[in-house]
């Protein structure tokens, strides 16, 4: 069984503040590992995948994320907050290899203060 | 990137009636595309995975009576709110494996509402 923990249901950070969203997964096989985001009343939309190559993944918007194996995480990371970036953000994991269902975690919200 | 069109976007019904929501992919073919719903301020449950061709897989606890799945085509795939009733309102959300096969690409959603 796969699973992921997102700690923290909200994050508040400044404009301009580093942006820092905690994934920890569980899984039996080497994962996949993705980071999602939504908008109010829209589907996910793709931010970034490790899907094990490069353990540092680069993403849309200026989004990056580390896996690390040894402390089963894939951390979401931004330099600079920006107001664009509040939305509800989702880890997930899937077993290697195509087709497989996803699972998500619980979200995190995140709130940019002018 | 690929394009998965979801409609209607937004359905009010009365209690009793049935609901049809499409998920079509647009630029690819997709053999297996998955139903979500998503309560307010949760995360996405899956409820079953749509296999074009074949039955769908569902998930435990969901029941197939209730959502009916039919995938008829690679690039089409139907979700049917039967007898819907107010605890049915929620946010569905489907998805459809691109060509890479391991990224999903997310509809934009329905909210149903049933009064």
């Amino acid at each position: 069984a796969q699973s992921v923990t997102q700690l923290g249901s909200h994050v508040s950070v400044s404009e301009g503040a580093l942006v820092l969203l905690r994934c920890n997964y569980s899984s039996s096989v080497p994962p996949y590992l993705f980071w999602y985001v939504q908008y109010p009343n829209q589907g996910l939309q793709l931010l970034l995948k490790y899907t094990s190559a490069a353990t540092l993944v680069k993403g849309i918007n200026g989004f990056e994320a580390e896996f690390k194996k040894s402390e089963t995480s894939f951390h979401l990371t931004k330099p600079s907050a920006h107001m664009s970036d509040a939305a509800e953000y989702f880890c997930a994991v899937s077993d290697s290899g195509g087709y497989q269902k996803v699972t998500f975690g619980t979200g995190t919200k995140l709130q940019v203060i002018p | 990137g690929a394009v998965v069109s979801q409609h209607p976007s937004w359905v009010i019904c009365k209690s009793g009636t049935s609901v049809k929501i499409e998920c079509r992919s647009l630029d690819f073919q997709a053999t297996t595309m998955f139903w979500y719903r998503q309560f307010p301020k949760q995360s996405l449950m899956l409820m079953a995975t749509s296999n074009e061709g074949s039955k769908a897989t569902y998930e435990q606890g969901v029941e197939k009576d209730k959502f009916l799945i039919n995938h008829a085509s690679l690039t089409l795939s139907t979700l049917t709110v039967t007898s819907a009733h107010p605890e049915d309102s929620s946010f569905y959300i489907c998805s459809a494996h691109g060509r890479e096969g391991n990224i999903q690409y997310f509809g934009a959603g329905t909210r149903l509402s049933v009064l």
